[in-house]
């Protein structure tokens, strides 16, 4: 077991490019989540994945943002048309179903927009 | 709607003594309480939570934290602090429904001087 695995660690994009982060959770769980954390702010909720099905999406993810988890296993982000306002460190996190579970979280995305 | 609060953007505390990081909740029915920890650059790494039981909380790195109901609290504690504890520390509590999702606080950091 590696852990939550996020990829590419870093990324900067122009403004108006498009971008796409994958989360590769523990293969046991069942259960993913997209956050996303700005300097000195707390982790802030995007969508909730269990399995396959997408079950939950924040108002924070615009129409630009989309997720998807084919075949429940990874996970992808994509921004599309990037803007200055996406800069943001994007933290995928996954947990087993049932129960009180705790979240663990991957290393996170960095995400710059020039 | 569940949310947490974290008082104190910043804690600096000399090594060798107590420290405390204050978090409190506002919650409908039981609170499910975490704390977590993040070292620069890094994800978010999982210290101890309360479901229900004993109200005082152990957790890794020498780290607890009190259950307070009628001050509806949370707080982390260590006897002896470190300086290698110097890092962000976010507490969060479980949302309402049947899944995982945290929502966290806005985070303190922990300054431990030599």
């Amino acid at each position: 077991d590696t852990g939550v695995s996020q990829n590419p660690r870093h990324k900067i994009t122009k403004r108006g490019q498009n971008v796409t982060f994958r989360c590769d959770p523990i293969s046991e769980h069942n259960r993913l989540y997209w956050y996303r954390q700005t300097l000195g702010q707390g982790p802030e909720f995007l969508t909730y994945f269990q399995n396959e099905a997408q079950l939950e999406k924040s108002r924070l993810l615009s129409d630009r943002f989309s997720a998807e988890r084919p075949k429940g296993s990874f996970s992808t982000l994509e921004i599309q048309r990037t803007e200055q306002g996406d800069s943001a460190m994007y933290l995928c996190a996954s947990s087993p179903g049932g129960g009180a579970n705790v979240l663990t979280f991957g290393a996170g995305s960095r995400l710059t927009v020039l | 709607a569940q949310s947490v609060a974290q008082p104190e953007d910043q804690v600096n505390v000399a090594e060798g003594n107590p420290l405390t990081v204050k978090c409190t909740y506002s919650v409908s029915g039981n609170p499910y309480l975490f704390w977590y920890v993040q070292y620069p650059n890094r994800g978010l790494q999982f210290l101890l939570k309360y479901i229900t039981g004993d109200n005082l909380v152990k957790g890794s790195y020498g780290f607890e934290a009190e259950f307070n109901k009628s001050q509806t609290s949370f707080h982390l504690k260590k006897p002896s602090a470190l300086v290698s504890d110097s890092a962000l520390y976010f507490c969060a509590v479980r949302d309402m429904g049947n899944t995982d999702k945290l929502i966290f606080g806005t985070g303190t950091r922990l300054q431990v001087f030599p």
